[in-house]
């Protein structure tokens, strides 16, 4: 099992800012992903943070719009830049933990992000 | 576009009631189908992760099937109680790596 510290817990930010998410795990792991769930839409993966080199985002997501940092294996930070109201959402970060075919996600608490 | 459907969207039951949801998704390049639980201000939660055609999965009062051959699943809860109030969540594990979720089930259990 994982366990990951996730903060803010929640926050409101003005348009146009940028806001940055931390979340610590209580292991070393070598990927730690980010997803974001908008209102009424279904989890959605932004990226994997790699520790030791670039992350790697999924469709639509862009490195500019959500700047990650992983500067070790128990660490990693989201930036939300530039926001607009479209961005508010929860946002969470997960790591990978099990045996190959009982593998599971493991989450934060999420950060709730609502943008004025 | 791999689409992971869960029905229905939202459920109220009495305390006691018996309940179930469905969760369909791809039935082609299958790997894993998990289940979470996601209680308001927590961290979404493992329940089940499921992978052979025919599973049944049991945690207490909840429990899950798995047909990869026609791409569904139904999760169980007998005698809801309050605490069971959350949203559960699926996700269809395919052969590209990435675990897509459905929108989730939102269940309240009334005392």
């Amino acid at each position: 099992s994982a366990v990951i510290s996730q903060k803010p817990s929640r926050d409101i930010c003005q348009r146009g800012t940028s806001l940055t998410i931390q979340c610590q795990v209580d292991s070393q792991v070598t990927m730690m992903f980010w997803y974001r769930q908008q209102p009424g839409q279904s989890l959605t993966l932004i990226a994997t943070a790699n520790q030791g080199s670039e992350a790697t985002y999924e469709s639509g997501f862009v490195i500019d719009k959500f700047p990650i940092s992983r500067p070790n294996l128990t660490f990693s930070t989201l930036t939300v830049s530039n926001m607009s109201p479209e961005d508010s959402s929860i946002y969470l970060c997960s790591v990978r933990s099990g045996a190959a075919t009982n593998e599971k996600l493991f989450f934060g608490s999420g950060t709730q992000l609502s943008v004025l | 576009i791999l689409n992971v459907e869960q029905s229905p969207q939202s459920l109220h039951v009495q305390e006691g009631d018996s309940t179930n949801f469905t969760c369909s998704f791809p039935s082609s390049n299958f790997y894993a189908l998990h289940w979470y639980r996601w209680e308001t201000a927590k961290s979404p939660e493992a329940l089940f992760v499921m992978t052979l055609n025919g599973d049944e999965k049991k945690k207490g009062r909840i429990s899950a099937t798995l047909n990869t051959k026609e791409g569904y699943s139904y999760l169980y809860i007998k005698g809801s109680q309050p605490e069971d109030s959350a949203t559960y969540l699926c996700a269809f594990l395919g052969s590209q790596g990435n675990l897509i979720f459905g929108k989730g089930t939102k269940l309240s259990v009334k005392p």
